[in-house]
């Protein structure tokens, strides 16, 4: 079975720190791909990051990083310089293939973070 | 623009009703799919559907049906058979249904309340 953890359920922080949001994953599969998304509190989900089974360089977007290990099936995301605009749910998610071709994702059940100033 | 959009944004239903949301998008896509949103919760599927005229069921299917008759269309219908209705719906696409790569779009979700 395939599963996508993120221990920390709620997580509060002040303008400027840093957090880590954790994201740790199983899965069989030798290709998969994990993706991070962000819900605010409009509720609709934006895509932040795809990182595929393959590629373990950590990648940087302006205050966002992460970080995949393999082997520790982890892929934690970074917030660096925290703003109350950052305050939403984050959902990690896995790739599962379905069908014979196909694939639907995997969420974890969500961190929620709150910035406040 | 480009995008999902879903309506109604909040919808009320007595029970014993059924119920249809709808989700459309012009992106142009061939997979759609509906999730189930419950506080506290990541997201569990319901139905998807790869490509015109053709679904399957997700992780949640049962109480829920859907159609795919035009490729930009992909309404959900919550039945009186689903026991738990009350929750939040997200409809979301993807260019394609290819292996493993699926980069899912989101559309503002509706909010269902049974009362």
């Amino acid at each position: 079975a395939q599963k996508v953890t993120q221990a920390q359920t709620e997580i509060s922080v002040v303008e400027k720190e840093d957090v880590t949001l954790d994201c740790v994953y199983e899965t069989r599969d030798t290709t998969y791909y994990l993706f991070w998304y962000k819900q605010p509190p409009s509720g609709e989900l934006v895509f932040l990051i795809r990182r595929n089974s393959f590629d373990e360089q950590n990648e940087i977007s302006g205050r966002y990083s992460w970080n995949f290990q393999k082997s520790t099936s982890s892929f934690n995301f970074t917030i660096t310089a925290s703003q109350v605009v950052d305050s939403a749910v984050y959902f990690c998610a896995l790739s599962e293939a379905r069908d014979q071709a196909g694939t639907a994702l995997i969420f974890g059940k969500g961190t929620t973070l709150s910035v406040s100033s | 623009d480009g995008g999902i959009t879903q309506s109604p944004k909040y919808l009320f239903r007595k029970e014993g009703q059924n119920v249809t949301l709808s989700c459309e998008q012009n992106l142009n896509h061939d997979a759609m799919y509906w999730y189930r949103q419950d506080p506290g919760q990541g997201l569990r599927l319901i139905y998807y559907s790869q490509i015109v005229n053709d679904f399957q069921k997700g992780d949640i299917a049962e109480g829920y049906s859907v159609s795919r008759e035009k490729k930009e269309s992909f309404p959900l219908t919550v039945t009186s058979a689903q026991k738990n209705p009350t929750a939040f719906y997200l409809c979301a696409s993807s260019m394609e249904w290819g292996p493993y790569y699926n980069e899912q779009f989101f559309g503002p979700g509706t909010r269902l309340t049974v009362l």
